[in-house]
């Protein structure tokens, strides 16, 4: 069973602050996804990794994902209160089976 | 260009009543795929379907849950029997291709 295991759970920061969520997995991926999802919302995906080592940055988002394509992270720079929400990874696997989710990080920037 | 669609937003329903929840995909998208969500329990795969094909089934309940996606119309999620465990917000997605999927808005269950 592939599992991917996302730290930290819940994340308090202040606006202006920086930080970085993981998503790890003994699994390696074909890829992966990050996801946003805000109270009472459906998940909004964010970007989607492929290539091993792979970064792709979104205004004060960027996304890596490992060279051995079993983890990604995701960095924000100078967090504001907009980023507010749920951030889940989730993987793709074998063909023929859905995509496999983190539990998430809950991030919350107060001002 | 409309996303994914479900409907209703919000049920609810007593103690041994069905539920049906319905998802539209995007237009062109032909896989579907169901995810239970409790909360700080991260989203749970249940179902994923093709046209008239169930392709994998393997996180439904063995007993009151169902899934069909049918030639015509919209995918439908069928829990018989429904109980307070049920209540759970149900997401839809679709994709057309198998690794990146979209997400509809929900659908809230509420079990009294």
């Amino acid at each position: 069973t592939q599992l991917l295991e996302q730290s930290p759970q819940f994340l308090s920061i202040q606006e202006g602050e920086n930080l970085t969520v993981y998503c790890n997995s003994s699994s390696v991926f074909s890829s992966l996804q990050w996801y946003r999802q805000e109270p009472g919302e459906g998940p909004v995906l964010l970007v989607t990794v492929v290539t091993g080592g792979e970064v792709k940055k979104l205004k004060r988002l960027t996304f890596q994902f490992g060279d051995a394509r079993k983890d990604s992270s995701l960095h924000i720079t100078a967090a504001q209160p907009g980023d507010t929400g749920l951030y889940l990874c989730a993987g793709a696997g074998q063909a023929g089976t859905a995509l496999i989710f983190g539990k998430g990080t809950t991030l919350s920037v107060s001002s | 260009n409309a996303g994914v669609m479900q409907n209703p937003r919000h049920l609810v329903r007593r103690r041994g009543q069905e539920a049906r929840l319905r998802c539209s995909p995007m237009k062109g998208h032909s896989h579907v795929y169901w995810y239970r969500q409790l909360p700080e329990e991260g989203l749970k795969f249940m179902v994923y379907l093709q046209k008239e094909n169930i392709i994998d089934e393997s996180g439904m309940p063995k007993e009151r849950f169902s899934a069909e996606f049918p030639k015509e119309g919209p995918s439908i999620l069928r829990i018989q029997q429904v109980v307070r465990g049920d209540s759970a917000a149900y997401f839809c997605a679709s994709s057309g291709s198998r690794d990146t999927i979209y997400f509809g808005e929900g659908s809230w269950l509420t079990v009294v």
